[in-house]
């Protein structure tokens, strides 16, 4: 059964902090991985990666593919309080309509 | 430009009732696509819409159904509620085709359904 898998499920930092979220994935026809951020309700978009290797970057976060061991990261430096929110991985398959992993619930305390 | 929409906000009904949300999709966009989060789990996809026709369809029981107008708004039905169909319901929208564009989808701010 195709799965995505998140962790940690749930992670409190200080703000200056930097932390690390990782998402695993075992699905057959891989296309891509996407990042999302969901502060209150709606997720946004955050990266989609397809590469294995290449870094994306915006601004303090950024992520990476491994495609040969099937996971991603996805690193903010620098956290602030704004940064707190439930982090979504999910990958993008033939024939599929994204499969989400549970989510990172992430706190960013003053 | 407005983004999705989705109304209403909250909705409290009753266990056997039935529930209607509804999504409009940004202007341009002809498909649209309908996930259940519940609590502590990850998004399930439950129906996407294209030209008014139903695309793919997840692994929900029938009692969920629904429907797009003309105006690729899209309304999702839940019938004979549970409890366990409690839940925030998001919509998404993106530019049409045979093919699924998911990964472009911009995702609304969802409706939250309380089954009591």
């Amino acid at each position: 059964e195709d799965k995505v898998v998140q962790s940690p499920l749930s992670l409190v930092v200080h703000e200056g902090d930097t932390v690390t979220l990782n998402c695993s994935y075992e699905v057959t026809n891989f296309r891509s991985l996407l990042w999302y951020k969901q502060e209150k309700k709606a997720p946004t978009f955050l990266f989609m990666l397809t590469s294995s290797g290449i870094e994306k970057k915006s601004g303090r976060l950024s992520s990476i593919l491994d495609k040969k061991e099937l996971f991603s990261i996805l690193n903010i430096t620098a956290t602030q309080t704004g940064d707190s929110a439930i982090y979504l991985c999910a990958v993008y398959y033939a024939g599929n309509m994204l499969t989400f992993g549970g989510g990172t619930r992430l706190m960013v305390k003053p | 430009e407005a983004g999705v929409t989705q109304s209403p906000t909250h909705l409290i009904k009753t266990r056997g009732q039935q529930a209607t949300l509804r999504c409009s999709p940004i202007s341009g966009h002809t498909s649209v696509y309908w996930y259940q989060q519940a609590l502590g789990l990850g998004l399930q996809f439950l129906l996407w819409y294209d030209e008014g026709e139903e695309r793919n369809r997840g692994n929900f029981p029938p009692r969920f159904s629904g429907r797009q107008f003309p105006n690729y708004s899209s309304e999702l039905n839940v019938n004979a509620l549970e409890l366990e169909d409690s839940a925030l319901y998001l919509c998404a929208s993106s530019r049409g085709g045979t093919t699924s564009r998911i990964t472009e989808a911009f995702f609304g701010q969802g409706t939250r359904l309380t089954v009591v």
